[in-house]
């Protein structure tokens, strides 16, 4: 089975508001993640990563935070505007030393700016 | 901003034909990687070039799946005969220096549909 995946399919947000994306993760190996946005019709756009030995790290507008206690991570975005209108996907990654790197995805969330 | 290159971005083919798929990543990235979406779900890996060489195929289908990357740049997927569940984008991505500040850059996909 997938070692990611998202609590919640669909998120309806205001603009301006704040969005808490979540994603749980159930390989206590992984070690690296990575919050993605993939617009219609287009491949996913890197917004943000963190290593398992952070629990925050901030952007410009997003703020990733990572629990491994309870293996999950949530992206927030601060003041929603309709161009963060897409699908959200977290992905994570174990450095396994041999050289293998790909990511597992998880199914995604939707995220939906109400004007 | 550099890019990875897909082509076609559609294609439309009838099961049991074959089709093939074309990737050429930001210049400079050894490592290569072809993942397939499913609609409503997250991309998963097939494959994972470093140059001319593959490092993770375990999850490729190699009874009809087949890739290569002859001169370690650009990349060719081709699924032989295609099946009707074969439908979906087929994306490729590139890495420099993969778990650091996200690097993987992903391309736009090829949008599969076999009729």
């Amino acid at each position: 089975g997938e070692s990611v995946g998202l609590h919640l399919p669909t998120l309806s947000v205001q603009e301006g508001d704040n969005s808490i994306i979540n994603c749980a993760y159930s390989n206590s190996a992984s070690d690296y993640f990575i919050w993605y946005k993939q617009e219609s019709g287009k491949g996913p756009q890197f917004i943000i990563d963190i290593r398992s030995n952070m629990d925050k790290r901030q952007g410009q507008r997003v703020t990733v935070l990572l629990n491994k206690t309870v293996k999950h991570l949530s992206l927030q975005i601060a003041a929603t505007q309709p161009g963060d209108s897409a699908v959200y996907f977290c992905a994570e990654n174990i450095n396994s030393g041999g050289g293998a790197d790909g990511l597992t995805f998880g199914k995604g969330t939707h995220l939906i700016i109400q004007p | 901003e550099a890019e990875v290159a897909q082509s076609p971005r559609y294609k439309i083919t009838e099961k049991s034909q074959a089709v093939a798929f074309w990737c050429d990543p930001i210049s400079g990235h050894a490592t290569l990687y072809w993942y397939r979406q499913i609609l409503g779900q997250g991309p998963e890996l097939l494959v994972q070039f470093q140059d001319e060489s593959v490092v993770d195929d375990s999850q490729l289908p190699k009874d009809r799946f087949s890739a290569e990357r002859l001169k370690g740049v650009d990349s060719t997927l081709k699924i032989q005969p295609a099946e009707l569940g074969d439908s979906a984008m087929y994306l490729c991505a590139s890495s420099l220096n993969g778990r650091r500040n996200g690097g993987y850059t992903f391309g736009s996909g090829t949008r599969l549909t076999v009729v």
